[in-house]
């Protein structure tokens, strides 16, 4: 089944304290991204990849990291985390632009920095 | 980047067709209109997308005007399980292509 796998789905955790939710799709889409997700904000997208080792911010980067090191991979990475990236995260993928074909979505992370 | 105008929300009946407006009147030639929809803090699901022609599948129909600024999502025969927030989006042409900007779409109530 094709489909977008995040893990955690739930976590809660302390300032400061380094995370990383990770992402996989197994359907060998060269795009992925990730959004954050808050009330009256809509979804906000935080970084993409383009392809392997091809990375970019979206519009609220800041406070995240990413890499892309295989197709299938795209973690998304908290290394001081902060009580303001308390959301709803999404990862998604989809194959080139130009194919014109939808994004897959996962199920979500639901992050709480206490 | 709001490319897209919807109503924030909308009531139907059990049963009877959902039809969901979209304004998109400043779309480019070769830009689509996709539906996503997400229920309660589920991940966004496809529904449909188009470019000029109207599309249908298993889930939906949607109509896009002949001048392309509106379009329509038509579920057919709504139940209770089709509540949830409809988002439609203008796919951006170049750069970035897959970033999709959501907006704050329409929230739909169907009620028994």
């Amino acid at each position: 089944e094709a489909q977008v796998t995040q893990n955690p789905r739930y976590l809660i955790t302390v300032t400061g304290k380094k995370l990383t939710v990770t992402c996989s799709q197994n359907m060998n889409h060269e795009y992925m991204s990730w959004y954050r997700q808050d009330p009256g904000l809509g979804l906000r997208q935080i970084y993409y990849s383009m392809n392997v080792e091809v990375t970019d911010k979206g519009d609220v980067p800041e406070g995240y990291k990413v890499s892309r090191k295989e197709k299938r991979n795209f973690p998304l990475i908290l290394e001081s985390p902060s009580p303001n990236q308390t959301s709803l995260y999404f990862c998604a993928s989809s194959p080139p632009g130009d194919s014109n074909q939808p994004q897959h979505f996962g199920d979500g992370t639901r992050l709480s920095i206490l | 980047d709001a490319k897209t105008t919807q109503p924030p929300s909308m009531d139907c009946a059990e049963g009877r067709a959902a039809n969901l407006p979209c304004n998109h009147s400043t779309i480019s030639g070769n830009e689509y209109v996709y539906w996503y929809r997400q229920i309660h803090s589920q991940g966004p699901q496809y529904i449909i997308h188009g470019l000029k022609n109207n599309e249908t599948n298993e889930m939906a129909s949607l109509i896009i005007t002949e001048d392309r600024k509106s379009s329509t999502l038509i579920l057919p025969h709504a139940t209770l399980r089709d509540t949830a927030v409809y988002y439609c989006i203008v796919r951006p042409l170049l750069y970035n292509f897959n970033k999709f900007y959501f907006g704050s779409g329409t929230k739909l109530n169907v009620k028994p």
